[in-house]
This record gives structure tokens, C-alpha cells and sequence, in this order.
């Protein structure tokens, strides 16, 4: 079964740097969410889109941006990197966005901020 | 805002026996979901069972259960005959309802239990 795609797996940036996440979510899922795990943490909720629009908004600093597409697939915009940014960057997508539907997780992007 | 509690840093249980995991969870709300997610060292986050807050019965998924008490606010995870590949971190997680009809409510999750089998 076709699984949720997280591109890239490994990011590495310097301090400062800009760098984009791309999810591309389980074929008909038109919710998708994000979420930033550091080292040893729990993961964190940033945002969420449903049918395109931003549906919940969690943690998610000023310096982040996110979107989605006419697709579904989503972008996660990180400017003004930080050494606190480096964690495991979680999508998860799901069907219609309904509290009971399981969120789906893709296999997270690792970014390191040099 | 809703907080979810995991009062067990780390659990070791022996190959075949039975552990639980505990939860506690904070919230305002009295229709919400709770999940319990493990995530072995591959850091899949992999869903293991869900429990709607309106529903009475406790749910099970093969050898994991749990014991949920509504008024108490707990959310417990039994895992029996436990197995090597069981071995993970276990998160639990909240999730409101109030945008059941429609919408995208992220998880809370708790600070997580690394579960440890000895063969």
C-alpha cells in the first residue's frame, strides 16, 4: 500500500539558511500535518491543511511557512535556521480530516543545522 | 489547552510477560480521541490503538488493550506476551474532536515510555 512520501530523508543547512520540506501524502488524503520531533523529545504539532486550507495551528514559529497544494502534497518553509531547528520533521496525512481518522505518518525528514 | 501525562520514563518487562504502559491526560473537552503510537528506532511512528472518549468498551487491537477511565482522565496500555519487536518508545496522544465534521486538529503527545524486552 502506498505510503506517505517525505522528501528530503537528510537535509543538512548551515545557521541562517533556508530549507523546504515536501510531504506528499497517502493517494486521496486531503488532510496533511506537520510535526518536529527534536532529539529525545515528543513530537510537537506545527500546522495542519484541510482541502488546502490551514485547519490548526500548533507550535509552529513565525520563521516557518507551510502549504498545500492543488494536489495535496504540502511544503514546509523553514528561513532563518536556527541549531534548535535540527530535529526529525514528521508529515502525516489523512482522509477528510475527521478526528477519528488515523493520521498516517511518512518516515520524517532529519534536518541538521549546522 | 490539553496536556497528556506519561508518568513511566522507561519500562523492561521479560519476553511473554505482560506490561502497562499508563497515561494520564488533562482537557476541558468531553468528546476527544486518545491514541497510543510506538515508535521502534527506526522512528516510524506507527499507530497501535485508538479509543473514542464517547465509547464505554475498552478497546483492543490482538495483544495490546486498554484501560480507559473517562472520569479519572487514564489511558492505559496493557501489551501481553510481550514480544521482542515490541520493543520502542510508546507515546501516548490526544486528540479533540470539536472539528469532527470537518477539519485538522493536530495530536498532543505525552513525553513518551521506552518499553524494554528481556529476552
Amino acid at each position: 500500500a502506498a505510503g506517505v512520501i517525505q522528501s528530503p530523508r537528510h537535509l543538512i543547512k548551515e545557521k541562517r539558511e533556508t530549507a523546504t520540506l515536501k510531504c506528499y501524502p497517502i493517494p486521496r488524503h486531503d488532510t496533511v500535518y506537520w510535526y518536529q520531533q527534536g532529539p529525545g523529545q515528543d513530537p510537537q504539532f506545527l500546522i495542519s491543511f484541510y482541502e488546502k486550507m490551514q485547519s490548526d495551528k500548533g507550535s509552529i514559529p513565525d520563521r516557518f511557512s507551510a502549504q498545500q497544494f492543488s494536489d495535496y502534497h504540502s511544503e514546509l518553509n523553514m528561513s532563518s535556521l536556527e541549531l534548535g531547528d535540527s530535529a526529525l520533521y514528521f508529515c502525516a496525512s489523512s482522509p477528510r480530516g475527521l478526528a477519528e481518522n488515523e493520521q498516517f505518518f511518512g518516515p520524517g525528514t532529519r534536518l541538521t543545522v549546522l | 489547552a490539553q496536556t497528556v501525562t506519561q508518568s513511566q520514563p522507561e519500562m523492561s518487562v521479560q519476553e511473554a510477560e505482560t506490561v502497562t504502559l499508563s497515561c494520564t491526560y488533562d482537557t476541558s473537552e468531553s468528546d476527544y480521541y486518545l491514541f497510543w503510537y510506538k515508535q521502534p528506532p527506526s522512528r516510524q511512528m506507527i499507530l497501535v490503538i485508538r479509543q473514542e472518549a464517547y465509547k464505554q468498551q475498552n478497546a483492543t487491537e490482538n495483544r495490546f488493550s486498554v484501560n480507559f477511565q473517562k472520569a479519572a482522565k487514564s489511558f492505559s496500555l496493557k501489551i501481553s506476551d510481550s514480544q521482542l519487536g515490541d520493543a520502542a518508545m510508546y507515546f501516548c496522544a490526544y486528540r479533540s474532536a470539536r472539528n469532527s465534521g470537518g477539519g485538522a486538529d493536530g495530536l498532543t503527545f505525552g513525553k513518551g515510555t521506552h518499553l524494554i524486552i528481556q529476552p
